[in-house]
């Protein structure tokens, strides 16, 4: 089945970019159906949602995060990648890559529905700011 | 943006009995398409977040017939019908109406008494 998995280093300095991706296995990433995101968890807090990138490359980011995200996407190593600039302590989190169904399917009830949520996710990785 | 409220923040369940938590959105989630997009999710301790229900009701693959969701416009419940030890965990909402925006719940601490 399909696995993702998140790798970048552990420690960034404050005012530097803070860079990670998200391999792919199990399945292509070209295969058009998914968005691919990225989303983060301070220590002992909630959720955010950063950003996502469809394989054509189109992006979206959360507002929030705009100025300082780049999502970008590799198919031919089947992975995606997050570039995060200017950190500060405020970005350390456990960062966690996910996907997105795009197409719709029929659940065991018949009902006809499109996924509009997260299926699979990566073990997450941590990452801290600091000097 | 819409902003996910959930009471109770943490709660202490008896193995056996029921738990319910509450979800709330700052705007309606009933889409013009006349679905509703409220999603559930479960994040164990040390692992990420699992799917639990999409479209308020609908359980997941896999999901056991113990979690159930209900709720409509800005109010949303989810149940579990006999809380097992498995269930510990931090329960989250999570909204899409305002796609490509997700936002989550602040997420319940569910734990064993």
């Amino acid at each position: 089945q399909v696995q993702l998995q998140e790798s970048g280093p552990g420690l960034v300095k404050p005012s530097q970019t803070l860079s990670l991706t998200c391999t792919v296995s199990g399945g292509s990433i070209s295969s058009g159906s998914y968005y691919w995101s990225w989303i983060r968890q301070p220590a002992g807090k909630g959720l955010e949602w950063i950003g996502r990138i469809y394989t054509s490359g189109s992006t979206n980011y959360n507002p929030s995060l705009k100025s300082r995200v780049t999502i970008s996407v590799d198919t031919s190593k089947n992975q995606f990648s997050l570039k995060l600039s200017s950190v500060t302590a405020a970005d350390t989190a456990v960062y966690y890559c996910a996907r997105e169904p795009v197409t719709y399917y029929y659940d065991s009830s018949g009902y006809y529905y499109r996924l509009r949520a997260f299926d699979i996710w990566g073990q997450g990785t941590m990452v801290t700011v600091s000097s | 943006d819409i902003v996910m409220t959930q009471t109770p923040l943490s709660l202490s369940v008896t193995p056996g009995q029921p738990a319910s938590i509450s979800c709330k959105s700052s705007q309606s989630l009933l889409h013009s398409d006349g679905k509703t997009y409220l999603y559930w999710y479960l994040q164990k301790p040390g692992q990420s977040p699992q799917l639990l229900i999409y479209e308020v009701s609908n359980r997941f693959s896999g999901v056991p017939d113990r979690f159930s969701g209900s709720g409509s416009g800005t109010d949303f419940t989810l149940k579990i019908s006999r809380v097992e030890a498995e269930d510990v965990g931090v329960y989250y909402c999570m909204q899409s109406i305002q796609l490509p925006l997700f936002t989550f719940g602040p997420g319940t601490k569910v734990d064993i008494k």
